[in-house]
């Protein structure tokens, strides 16, 4: 059964002090592995896309990479307007996007 | 374009009514589904389609009912509420079954009394 599991539950971070979330994940044959990002009181955007180990994504001061176990998603001088739940969702080999499976995700949290 | 519409944001009921959750979305996009969102969980698909006029089930789809007669719309129905089925509920849509970057709307907060 495919798992994900992110790590830490919540991080606080001040602005500019730069850190990495963590998404370990079990799949026999990864076909993609997507982050998202959900605001309060609102629903997931699409963040990134990452297909295979060593592949690395950036969208301003975030970037998205994957190894064949996990995926980071690190963050370089936060501002407060970062502050948000980071999903992370798996897909594999056998299903389209109905076999997705999502990581509880990441509260992050920066204070000015 | 409006992207993905949730109707309503808010609603309370009382167990054993029924009611509809709209859906909507204008990007022409194939496949549409439902999630719930519970504390501590991560988003569980309900119930899903590929198509107007196909549906199937997901992981939770008891007490739900679904129904996909155009491209645009896939409204999710609560058969006799209950309060387990108290939770933030999101329609997702993509081009394509077979990618992972889901559109999603801004949620349907349901509370089960």
């Amino acid at each position: 059964e495919d798992q994900v599991t992110q790590s830490p539950e919540a991080l606080r971070l001040q602005e500019g002090e730069s850190s990495s979330l963590n998404c370990s994940y079990t799949v026999s044959g990864l076909r993609g592995l997507f982050w998202y990002r959900q605001d309060p009181g609102k629903g997931p955007e699409f963040l990134f896309t990452l297909y295979s180990a060593g592949e690395e994504k950036e969208k301003e001061r975030l970037k998205a990479t994957l190894t064949k176990k996990e995926s980071f998603l690190h963050i370089t001088a936060p501002k407060p307007e970062d502050s948000a739940t980071y999903l992370c969702a798996v897909q594999g080999p056998q299903g389209g996007s109905e076999k997705l499976v999502f990581g509880k995700g990441t509260k992050l949290t920066v204070n000015p | 374009n409006a992207g993905v519409t949730q109707t309503p944001k808010f609603q309370v009921l009382k167990t054993g009514q029924s009611m509809t959750l709209q859906c909507a979305q204008d990007m022409n996009h194939e496949y549409m589904s439902w999630y719930r969102q519970d504390p501590g969980m991560g988003l569980r698909l309900i119930h899903y389609s590929v198509g107007a006029g196909i549906t199937d089930q997901g992981e939770v789809p008891n007490g739900y009912n679904v129904s996909r007669s155009t491209t645009e719309d896939f409204p999710l129905r609560l058969l006799s509420a209950a309060p387990s089925q108290t939770s933030v509920y999101f329609c997702a849509s993509s081009y394509s079954r077979s990618t992972g970057e889901l559109f999603f709307g801004e949620g349907s907060r349901l509370t089960v009394l």
